[in-house]
């Protein structure tokens, strides 16, 4: 693995279901977060981790859950999928340092019908 | 409340200069961030600036004026390839980035 990786790619849900996003970066970043991106919109923060064992909400948590169990690794839970959380939903991991700058994954394009 | 404005769309000719500004209301600044992003694709950092002033990299120049809530983005020699939506964003007092939604850049031959 080199930098940040999220699965599944895209993904097509029934409203209702429960649906966990996967998050994993190999650069030992302290802090990791998760946005949705609309179109028209800036990216919005829907939950953060400053470090291992800690999260916090962000601007839109509702409907969504995280968990921070090592640094590696932060996953996005939605309990049951409305169609409003159709988005893209990018992960994101920041180097402290002089900069403190965030580096983004891929990306998870959901559907939710 | 926090806000970022830039412009939504923005038009310039492949080898000409362009500039994309933002204005910024936040609570607390902590720097000031570009990041390119092409259709489909994750954002990919550009620039930060902290302090008053120019930072130039290459083809892109990034301004910061903090007494003025500004900041502009200066791209030269335009490629096809710049064509993307540029964001600006703002690193608040909780050290959490605020966003604006983007620019998006077209590049006409």
């Amino acid at each position: 693995i080199a930098g940040i990786t999220q699965a599944p790619t895209s993904q097509i849900l029934a409203a209702g279901r429960r649906m966990t996003l996967r998050c994993t970066q190999d650069m030992r970043h302290n802090a990791m977060y998760w946005y949705r991106q609309d179109l028209g919109l800036g990216l919005r923060l829907i939950h953060y981790s400053n470090t291992a064992g800690t999260t916090g909400k962000g601007e839109v948590p509702d409907g969504y859950s995280v968990s921070r169990a090592n640094t590696d690794d932060f996953p996005l839970t939605l309990a049951s999928a409305v169609p409003s959380q159709t988005s893209v939903y990018f992960c994101a991991s920041r180097k402290r340092g002089d900069t403190d700058t965030q580096y983004f994954g891929p990306g998870t394009r959901l559907t939710v019908l | 409340g926090q806000n970022i404005d830039q412009p939504t769309e923005m038009t310039a000719t492949e080898g000409a200069i362009v500039q994309i500004n933002c204005t910024y209301q936040t609570s607390g600044f902590n720097g000031l961030f570009w990041y390119q992003q092409h259709a489909g694709e994750a954002p990919t950092f550009l620039s930060y600036n902290v302090l008053d002033g120019l930072e130039e990299k290459g083809r892109f120049s990034s301004f910061l004026s903090r007494s003025k809530g500004y900041s502009y983005l200066l791209l030269k020699e335009l490629q096809m390839k710049d064509s993307a939506s540029y964001l600006c964003a703002v690193l608040d007092s909780n050290y959490q980035l605020i966003w604006g939604a983007g620019t998006k850049l077209i590049i006409k031959p």
